[in-house]
């Protein structure tokens, strides 16, 4: 089945610190992997996906096939990255595309 | 350009009525999909519309979840009777064309704001 796992609800880092945010998946097949935020009182929007290998914001993910992971990582985090974070999937079906999301990943950085 | 719309943007009503939420994609956006976030679950699928047809519905929950999109344009969502457990925050999303299938990539999916659906 296909599913996405984000194991952690909240993640609390002070401004400067590194972060990581974990997400593993399990698909049999090829899927895309992409990162949604939602900062406060705003909507979904999407922050990167794994076939355009770019950084957005400072903020980088490496699709690992051989542990199913797609861990979001910034080096230096801002107080302007607190939001909620969500892994999602996207399985590679000839007729969707709909997305399969994790439970989401709370982030506070603290100044 | 206008983001996709929702409404309302909350809504209360108790068990056993009906309530309708509405989702205006953006302006040629043939894809359409609904998702729901129950409170402390992930956010799951529900269906998803390509132009009027119905592509995909497997995420519907049961059968007093009616969703249309008459001419490709709007989208509703009606919920006839509803439940407690229908309480959750319902999302629009909408993407431009279909890209996928082998070695296609997935169009991004622009989402709404959402309707907090509350039902005491």
């Amino acid at each position: 089945a296909q599913r996405v796992t984000q194991p952690e609800k909240l993640l609390s880092v002070f401004k400067g610190a590194p972060v990581e945010l974990k997400c593993n998946y399990s698909y049999s097949g090829s899927p895309e992997l992409f990162w949604y935020v939602q900062y406060s009182r705003q909507r979904l929007q999407l922050l990167l996906r794994h076939i355009s290998r770019e950084s957005i914001k400072g903020f980088t993910a490496d699709l690992n096939k051989g542990e199913t992971s797609f861990h979001l990582k910034k080096p230096f985090a801002q107080e302007e990255d607190s939001a909620m974070y969500y892994c999602a999937l996207s399985a590679e079906h000839y007729n969707t595309d709909k997305l399969i999301f994790g439970t989401g990943t709370r982030l506070q950085v603290f100044p | 350009e206008a983001g996709v719309t929702q409404f309302p943007s909350h809504s209360v009503i108790e068990k056993g009525q009906t309530v309708t939420l509405r989702c205006d994609p953006i302006s040629g956006h043939d894809n359409l999909y609904w998702y729901r976030r129950v409170m402390g679950k992930e956010i799951k699928f529900l269906l998803h519309f390509v132009k009027e047809s119905k592509q995909d519905e497997s995420g519907m929950p049961n059968n007093r979840f009616l969703a249309e999109r008459t001419g490709g344009t709007y989208s509703t969502l009606k919920v006839q009777p509803a439940e407690l457990e229908d309480s959750g925050v319902y999302f629009c999303a909408s993407s431009p064309g279909f890209l996928g299938g082998a070695g296609g990539a997935t169009d991004t999916q622009y989402f709404g704001p959402g309707t907090r659906l509350t039902v005491l």
